[in-house]
């Protein structure tokens, strides 16, 4: 299995950009999650999905970031207008029914300048 | 409201000597307990996993951690560390399957040769 893959693994935009994380989970895999990583804040999650339906997004910052999954094998996470705050590591993980770990993707690091 | 520490953010140890990273949780119910690794720019990869089964569980790399109900912990061992073993630790809980996980805030090992 290819695991999880997020693209791209690194991007760097300036303020006022939009930018778009995109994920593909693990195929066969029911839930998806995506976590922020800063050195400040740790790791922190900002949005699930089960079934590909949004669970618990109360992670989410503020309304400039928004998240999909139009279908089982892809999500994306969008930032509109990014800011340099936002910057920091984005992880996508999978997981599967009645399983508890979790498996992540490398992340995406995000540079707002 | 689920939470977890760690004590020590960074561990440093000589190559052969004891690896112990330590993680206390708190939980209103059963919780399920991981610990992953982080390697410098990769995601996180799971270690090894206790969901209510065997206290002492084993995982990857001759780690392994113990469950302590009474001291609401679940501290990481190896025996022998070595050099490869150099990494970022995060200590995570949950309360169910296919919901998000709680992190500490890591704890970076050192190995010294």
């Amino acid at each position: 299995d290819a695991g999880v893959i997020q693209s791209p693994r690194h991007e760097v935009t300036e303020m006022g950009q939009e930018v778009t994380l995109r994920c593909k989970p693990i195929s066969g895999h029911n839930s998806l999650f995506w976590y922020r990583q800063t050195m400040m804040r740790g790791l922190e999650l900002l949005i699930y999905f089960n079934n590909n339906v949004p669970i618990d997004d109360s992670g989410m910052p503020e309304d400039r970031f928004s998240a999909k999954m139009p279908n089982a094998s892809f999500s994306t996470l969008k930032i509109q207008p990014s800011e340099p705050r936002d910057s920091a590591v984005y992880f996508c993980a999978s997981s599967l029914n009645r399983q508890y770990e979790q498996y992540f993707g490398p992340g995406t690091r995000l540079t707002v300048t | 409201a689920q939470s977890v520490t760690q004590l020590g953010s960074h561990v440093s140890v000589s190559e052969g000597a004891l690896v112990l990273l330590r993680c206390n949780y708190s939980s209103s119910v059963p919780p399920y307990l991981f610990w992953y690794v982080q390697y410098p720019n990769q995601g996180l990869q799971l270690l090894l996993k206790y969901t209510s089964a065997a206290t002492l569980v084993k995982g990857i790399n001759g780690f392994e951690a113990e469950f302590k109900k009474s001291e609401t912990s679940f501290h990481l061992t190896k025996p022998s560390a070595h050099m490869s073993d150099a990494a970022e630790y995060f200590c995570a809980v949950s309360d169910r399957g296919n919901t998000p996980l709680v992190f500490g805030k890591g704890t970076r090992l050192s190995v010294i040769a």
